[in-house]
């Protein structure tokens, strides 16, 4: 049972134009958010994160918006730039104890491979 | 500077025969991961080590088994009890608060000859 679900395995969006990636999750114990980059044939570098008591979380380029009711977070990338064309994982995190996946209850997407076409 | 070196990055096993995946950590964090990738899939947790000489099971860690002797340290072998071994294996590494986000090293891909 997918607790983390990224439904666009694949985006294709044009140089300087906004990239939306979303995310969907099943899980009301999930409290904090990350989103993390990956190039081919490296680990995944983290980008930003959101706690479950905000709705938005801003960083430079990178936008994070959080809607609770909606179990749902997208990821906006304004403007897009030909260095982001990578795979974003979406993660989410539960309450330290709960087992729901991993040490502090990490569960991974399956990832957006994002494509800036220029 | 500071960051988790894997190594090596590329790896060829024989059937029937055990591997280890080498991480090392200069971040003096305490928690450390092994995570494996196969193509189109998210990360799957095999093996967590919040603290030396103590590690626990993931959701995947059939087939592997890991030690932490030391605090910058957490290989990770791939027995031939591992049916599928061929993946790419990420390590990991957090401090102490919650929420902190997890460091990754750059990855080994281990495939069966």
């Amino acid at each position: 049972d997918q607790q983390v679900k990224q439904n666009s395995p694949s985006l294709s969006v044009q140089e300087g134009r906004i990239s939306i990636l979303n995310c969907d999750y099943t899980n009301s114990m999930f409290d904090y958010f990350l989103w993390y980059k990956k190039y081919p044939a490296e680990g995944p570098t983290f980008l930003i994160s959101i706690s479950s008591i905000k709705d938005k979380n801003e960083d430079g380029r990178f936008t994070v918006f959080l809607n609770k009711s909606a179990k749902h977070l997208s990821l906006h990338i304004v403007p897009s730039q030909p260095g982001d064309s990578a795979v974003y994982f979406c993660v989410a995190s539960a309450k330290v104890g709960y087992s729901g996946g991993g040490a502090d209850g990490l569960t991974f997407g399956k990832g957006t491979h994002l494509i800036i076409q220029p | 500077d500071g960051g988790i070196t894997q190594s090596p990055k590329y790896l060829f096993r024989k059937e029937g025969q055990n591997v280890t995946l080498s991480c090392e950590q200069n971040l003096n964090h305490d928690a450390m991961y092994w995570y494996r990738q196969d193509p189109g899939q998210g990360l799957r947790l095999i093996y967590y080590s919040q603290i030396v000489n103590d590690f626990q099971k993931g959701d995947i860690a059939e087939g592997y088994s890991v030690s932490r002797e030391k605090k910058e340290s957490f290989p990770l072998t791939v027995t031939s009890a591992q049916k599928n071994p061929t993946a790419f294996y990420l390590c990991a590494s957090t401090g102490t608060s919650y929420n902190q986000p997890q460091h990754f090293g750059d990855g080994t891909r281990l495939s069966i000859l």
